[in-house]
């Protein structure tokens, strides 16, 4: 069975661009939540989409929004880029059944960097 | 939210068993200890969570005395491929049961031949 798989692997953008990542979850999960994991820091919480519903949100400015489709996937969308936003960008995925399960099925990534 | 201590880097050799002490002096009533292991340049992966007592599976087993303000991740004889970033986490419960990950900064262990 194929994993969480994120699009694209690597980017490149400059200041005050737009950039749009993509995440499809693993199937038959309909949870998923992004991170964000600066070099040499661990994931930081952003979001978390349930039945295309936001559930969770983390300390991050209103430029980063998300949205779940029907099928589950989900698309992170960051605007007007600053160069701190350069990072990897971690979906995980999980059934999203409720209970005291914590694990997550995290993707490879996205690598972007703002120059 | 409860905060979790970790040595930031540990070093350890082939065969020999390692063990990752974590604090988390605040952990509320509910919330779960997890552990994460991640390779560089992957997403983090799913080790290990328990509530209270000792937990054990095929890759490790963790530790979490009565007071639940620590856990202790025990790896048993570690190889080469164990060379990785280990975090401890507290899993908050969410609304409605979504429940969230706090990453810390981890623990770098090094694992020599």
């Amino acid at each position: 069975d194929a994993g969480v798989t994120q699009s694209p692997t690597h980017l490149i953008k400059t200041r005050g661009q737009h950039v749009t990542l993509r995440c499809s979850p693993i199937s038959g999960h309909k949870s998923v939540s992004w991170y964000q994991q600066v070099l040499g820091q661990g994931p930081q919480f952003i979001f978390q989409y349930y039945e295309k519903e936001e559930r969770g949100r983390g300390n991050f400015p209103d430029r980063f929004s998300a949205r779940q489709f029907p099928n589950y996937s989900s698309e992170l969308n960051v605007n007007a880029l600053l160069l701190g936003d350069s990072a990897l960008y971690l979906c995980a995925s999980s059934p999203g059944t409720s209970g005291d399960s914590y694990e997550q099925y995290f993707g490879p990534g996205t690598r972007l960097t703002v120059t | 939210l409860a905060k979790t201590t970790q040595p930031i880097s540990m070093d350890s050799y082939e065969g020999q068993e390692v063990n990752i002490t974590c604090s988390h002096n605040n952990i509320a009533t509910n919330d779960y200890i997890t552990w994460y292991q991640q390779f560089p340049s992957q997403g983090p992966r799913f080790i290990i969570q328990g509530y209270k007592t000792k937990v054990t599976n095929e890759v490790a087993s963790l530790f979490i005395p009565a007071d639940r303000k620590s856990s202790t991740l025990s790896l048993p004889r570690v190889s080469l491929s164990d060379t990785a970033v280990y975090y401890c986490l507290v899993g908050v419960p969410g609304k409605g049961g979504y429940n969230k990950l706090i990453f810390g900064a981890g623990t770098r262990l090094a694992v020599h031949p």
